[in-house]
């Protein structure tokens, strides 16, 4: 159990266009999912937290209008990176908060996101 | 101030030894959750163990094992009989009461030696 997918998994893209990643929980309802960019060699980077029907809340330093987050349903959030630049390039990582006891943030395997 | 701290920044250790990856952690909540994850290569972060503040005793889930020591603030993960495919990084986590965010410490690189 406790199973998210995340799509996809590798991009390559050029600068200027926009890129859409899905995160799914396969097996449960997530009312909260989170959205993380990781640097080689780094931990985990907060961007935001996204509830399901609400507006996603933005960590300091992340540009809400750059970094599109909708969270429609209780089991699908998208992160959207518009007009995706070099500097965009990064592993972006997304996790559904399950049922279990301490609200366990489960992941997905995230998504390699080049930008030429 | 940082409030979870793994000092280790990589390990060896030869295959079937047990291994001790140290976390500790920083908070005046009282009631607080530690996770620790396992980072392979691939990239997806793999839930291994939790710890509630108010649980008595150690959480343990087949070979992990956390040791919490809360007067030291410390909640260490235990991995009893390493294997070549336990070489990865290993993160340590706190969630504070006031909302379910994660504090990521900066990770353990442990790698297996055969």
């Amino acid at each position: 159990g406790a199973v998210v997918s995340q799509h996809p998994s590798w991009v390559i893209c050029k600068s200027g266009t926009s890129v859409k990643i899905e995160c799914r929980s396969l097996d449960f309802q997530a009312t909260t999912m989170f959205w993380y960019r990781q640097f080689p060699k780094q931990s985990l980077m907060l961007m935001a937290t996204s509830n399901e029907g609400s507006k996603a809340t933005y960590e300091q330093g992340v540009e809400k209008d750059k970094f599109l987050i909708n969270h429609a349903s209780l089991t699908l959030s998208t992160l959207t990176v518009t007009s995706a630049h070099p500097e965009d390039s990064s592993f972006y990582i997304c996790s559904a908060r399950g049922s279990r006891e301490g609200g366990t943030q489960y992941f997905g395997p995230g998504t390699r996101l080049l930008v030429l | 101030a940082q409030k979870i701290t793994q000092t280790q920044p990589g390990m060896f250790v030869q295959e079937k030894e047990a291994v001790t990856l140290d976390c500790t952690y920083d908070t005046s909540d009282p009631s607080y959750g530690l996770f620790w994850y396992k980072q392979p290569s691939s990239g997806e972060m793999i839930f291994l163990i939790y710890q509630g503040s108010y649980d008595q005793q150690n959480a343990t889930e087949g070979r992990y094992s956390l040791n919490f020591q809360k007067a030291r603030k410390s909640a260490n993960l235990v991995i009893s009989a390493s294997q070549l495919g336990d070489s990865a990084m290993y993160f340590c986590a706190m969630r504070e009461s006031s909302n379910y965010q994660l504090i990521w410490g900066a990770g353990t690189k442990l790698i297996i030696k055969p």
